[in-house]
């Protein structure tokens, strides 16, 4: 299985910081790539798909980026609703694994 | 308005079976690939299985394999997940997620779509 590693495990912002999460694959996947957001007793939701491509409704604040193994969401000016786990995940192959998340918490 | 809404949920003893359900609205499930993906308590996601908009083609995780069954009722717009043979560490909120297009694993995938969630708790 392709294990999906984000770093880091949990960080501290505050409103209006620039906050970039990475999500590392064990093995090559192209931009097969996803990121979600999910806050406490919520289901999931879509933020970017295929690396860097913004889901609809999703706000311009939100990027995505690749690097060889190497992905980075990126929230350029941090907002309240964004506190929240982030999750990575891959669609290369099957079964298609998650990151173990990145919980964002208010410094 | 696309809307999942699963039920089904409960607590089960370990040996024993559950049948989940999950409801869709604002879109029509033959059209699409669905998932099932959980969530034990305090843990991350942990994608379980996907069944292709035709049905002929469905895949698991290999910690489900040969106890979980997913399927599809066209006429309902209803995904199912049978699961047989609970295990204490099958514990966990279960969501189903739609894909965006009618076969899984086209690479430029992903779940656009996801239900609140139902609970399966296995324990004696």
């Amino acid at each position: 299985d392709i294990q999906m590693t984000q770093s880091p495990s949990s960080l501290s912002a505050s409103v209006g910081d620039r906050v970039t999460i990475t999500c590392r694959a064990s093995q090559g996947i192209g931009t097969y790539l996803n990121w979600y957001q999910q806050t406490p007793g919520k289901a999931p939701k879509l933020l970017i798909y295929a690396a860097s491509a913004l889901h609809s409704g999703v706000p311009s604040r939100f990027s995505g980026s690749a690097s060889g193994t190497d992905f980075t969401l990126t929230i350029s000016s941090l907002q309240p609703d964004d506190f929240a786990t982030y999750y990575c995940q891959q669609s290369f192959t099957s079964p298609r694994t998650f990151g173990q998340g990145t919980k964002v918490e208010i410094k | 308005e696309v809307q999942l809404l699963e039920s089904g949920g409960g607590l089960v003893q370990p040996g024993g079976s559950l049948r989940l359900s999950c409801s869709a609205s604002g879109f029509t499930v033959s059209s699409y690939a669905m998932s099932w993906v959980r969530q034990a308590p305090g843990k991350g996601l942990e994608w379980v299985s996907v069944i292709s908009g035709s049905g002929d083609s469905t895949d698991y995780a290999d910690s489900v394999k040969g106890r979980f069954t997913i399927s599809r009722d066209n006429s309902k717009n209803t995904l199912f997940l049978q699961m047989n043979s609970l295990r204490a560490e099958d514990t966990a909120v279960y969501y189903c997620a739609k894909e965006p297009y009618y076969e899984f694993l086209t690479g430029y995938d992903f779940f656009d779509y996801w239900g609140q969630g139902t609970l399966v708790t296995v324990s004696s």
